[in-house]
């Protein structure tokens, strides 16, 4: 049992360059989110997606845009990096949206230049 | 929407000493604040939540409160180790629309030996 598996560790991307920073979980959830944490930021959420085949903005969505291609699945694409979204990323999961804990990923580095 | 303020910002503190960091929230509706640790290079985990219908809960050397009609919950540990420094996050989920839950911005908590 992996929990929430995501991919890559870490990113260096230059300005301008695109990307897909992959997620799954294996606990069968039906919420999955994706948040950025910037130092004394805490964790801002970027989309979440309460059930397969919903998806909506959370606090900072500009820049982004997610897939959720099943209910395993949530991934967050940069079509344009900015260097203001050099940050990392946290995927997270939980069985019920909000009201029940949240399993996080291990995370993503991304420096970008 | 929900705003959470975390205090302090960091907390230094001697081993064996007690450690108490507090947040406070805007939305009445919110019903659910769970506490996750962080160390350093690591994913968030939960580490105790507490749920509107209770005003209190331990686990070993931690303990929620929560004082609904101020609005305000506060984590505290005691018997402090080493291995507590972390950074800690405080988080409030309303009950209603969206069930996201707003993080505070963390609290970097020193132990040293």
């Amino acid at each position: 049992n992996a929990g929430v598996t995501q991919t890559p560790k870490f990113q260096v991307l230059k300005t301008g360059q695109s990307m897909t920073l992959q997620c799954a979980q294996d606990m069968n959830h039906n919420s999955m989110y994706w948040y950025r944490q910037d130092p004394g930021m805490g964790l801002r959420l970027i989309y979440y997606s309460a059930s397969e085949g919903t998806t909506d903005k959370g606090e900072v969505p500009n820049g982004y845009n997610v897939s959720r291609l099943n209910k395993r699945e949530f991934s967050l694409r940069l079509e344009s990096a900015a260097p203001s979204q050099t940050s990392v990323y946290f995927c997270a999961s939980s069985e019920r949206q909000g009201r029940e804990k949240l399993f996080f990923g291990s995370g993503t580095q991304l420096s970008v230049l | 929407g929900e705003n959470v303020e975390q205090h302090p910002s960091t907390l230094s503190v001697q081993e064996g000493d007690s450690a108490v960091i507090k947040c406070t929230y805007s939305d009445s509706a919110s019903n659910y604040f769970p506490w996750y640790k962080q160390e350093l290079g690591k994913r968030p985990q939960l580490i105790i939540d507490i749920r509107s219908n209770v005003g209190e809960k331990k686990d070993q050397r931690i303990a929620v409160t929560l004082n609904k009609t101020a609005k305000h919950f506060s984590l505290h540990i005691t018997e402090t180790q080493p291995e507590d420094s972390a950074v800690y996050f405080c988080a409030a989920t309303p009950s209603g629309g969206s069930y996201i839950p707003t993080f505070g911005r963390g609290t970097s908590l020193i132990v040293h030996p």
